[in-house]
């Protein structure tokens, strides 16, 4: 069964700097695509970053990057300058054509990032 | 851009009662989908929908769960006689058939089962 290890349930940054989220998976798929969702306190979750498996680069969005290293099997994500709403749950997703389900995202338990001025 | 609506925000109800949710997806979607979320957990997948045909159901989706979209835009998720269990964010998400299809997911409607 496909599985996501977020190993951080909590993480402090200074406001400005920069931090990193760490996530694992696991699937015997070659061909899967991976997530990374922030969920404020107000509930929604909010799409931030997507790599695919074959995608030869770390995808970028502005101050999101996902530092992808294939091999083992991590997909951790970088903010850069963090920014007081930074403050919220993030979940790394990972969606495997032959998991629980073709369309399904499994999520992990989450990090809890909170900015400090 | 209206995003992904469901209501209610808040249920509260008592355990062996039947309760209704509503998700109104992004117009244009033709993708729905709904997960449960307990506490401290990240979301857990319970059914997919394609336009009007449901293609997926979790294991985790009982007999006591059913989801319908009958004209493939809003979504209704029952659940019957519930249990104390079910307490949790139900939360829709939508999306487009797109390379790699990304999810936009409403605020969720919190159930408390007294």
């Amino acid at each position: 069964a496909q599985k996501i290890t977020q190993t951080q349930p909590g993480m402090f940054v200074q406001e400005k700097e920069a931090v990193t989220l760490d996530c694992t998976y696991d699937t015997s798929d070659q061909s899967y695509g991976l997530f990374w969702y922030k969920q404020p306190s107000s509930g929604e979750m909010i799409f931030l970053i997507y790599q695919g498996s074959y995608d030869e680069q770390n995808a970028t969005e502005g101050r999101y990057s996902l530092n992808f290293q294939k091999a083992r099997k991590s997909a951790n994500l970088v903010i850069s300058a963090s920014q007081l709403g930074d403050s919220a749950m993030y979940f790394c997703a990972m969606r495997d054509p032959r998991g629980a389900g073709r369309r399904a995202l499994t999520f992990g338990s989450g990090t809890r990032l909170q900015v400090q001025p | 851009d209206t995003g992904v609506s469901q209501d209610p925000r808040h249920k509260i109800t008592k355990r062996g009662q039947n309760v209704t949710f509503r998700c109104d997806p992004i117009s244009e979607h033709n993708r729905l989908y709904w997960y449960r979320q307990t506490l401290g957990q990240g979301p857990e997948f319970l059914t997919y929908f394609q336009n009007e045909a449901q293609l997926e159901k979790s294991r985790l989706l009982s007999d006591r769960f059913s989801a319908e979209r009958p004209k493939g835009s809003f979504s209704t998720l029952e659940i019957q006689r519930t249990e104390q269990g079910d307490s949790a964010m139900y939360l829709c998400a939508s999306s487009s058939t797109a390379a790699f299809e990304k999810l936009f997911f409403g605020s969720g409607t919190q159930l408390s089962v007294l």
